[in-house]
């Protein structure tokens, strides 16, 4: 299994970015997807998830509407559109997955992508 | 919104019984999950569904939950497994996650 954010970068208040994430190694289509960021020396904070369709999201009170997370099943490839962003946006993004059964369950991460967010 | 409360720092000594704990009013009723992270690494799932562990976890790790709060366990804590340990789980509602605020495990 393997998740690889990219899509991060610098950018100016108020502005946007999508991030993307890339994922092999599963079957991409039959698992729920999430989100998380963390600020250097910070603890981890949930963004938000999308279901295995795509049919179904849910978001942190902190920044619903102003982020939106898709997929595209055919690209195996999950996004996150940062909207609005502002200067406590600035983080490490992560892209998460949970792979297997009751079990034997697995946690897979990428291995983040920074967004600074700075005038 | 949901909260996960967990303390800031716990130390112990090579060998003894580390005991981390997370409390939050959905947890009679959520699965709570453990991850340990590592500086500059990504987290890590040590304990899943409250107890769980994952196959490729040592056996030292165990958890526990009851009423409003879980416990994550390291017996004969070493000190590779110093960092910081996050509890995660959801509110009532399931549609909104949340991580405890972390707790830095020291093992000296």
């Amino acid at each position: 299994v393997k998740l690889v954010e990219s899509g991060g970068g610098s950018v100016q208040p108020g502005g946007s970015l999508r991030l993307s994430c890339a994922a092999s190694g599963f079957t991409f289509s039959q698992y729920w997807m999430h989100w998380v960021r963390q600020v250097p020396g910070k603890g981890l904070v949930w963004l938000s998830r999308i279901d295995d369709d795509g049919t179904t999201t849910d978001y942190a009170d902190s920044v619903k509407g102003r982020l939106t997370i898709s997929r595209d099943n055919a690209k195996n490839t999950l996004y996150l559109q940062l909207n609005s962003l502002r200067v406590e946006d600035t983080a490490v993004y992560y892209c998460t997955t949970f792979v297997g059964d009751a079990d034997d369950l697995h946690s897979y991460w990428g291995q983040g992508v920074p967004v600074t967010v700075s005038s | 919104s949901y909260e996960l409360t967990q303390p800031p720092a716990v130390s112990v000594s090579p060998g003894q019984t580390a005991r981390i704990t997370c409390s939050g009013d959905a947890l009679p009723s959520k699965f709570v999950y453990w991850y340990q992270q590592k500086s500059g690494q990504a987290p890590v799932l040590v304990i899943y569904e409250d107890t769980r562990r994952p196959s490729e976890i040592p056996e030292r790790f165990s958890g526990s939950s009851s009423g409003t709060m879980a416990t994550l366990m390291i017996s004969g804590a070493q000190v590779v497994d110093e960092g910081d340990y996050y509890c995660y789980s959801s509110d009532s509602s399931g549609k909104h996650y949340v991580f405890g605020g972390g707790t830095k495990l020291t093992v000296l």
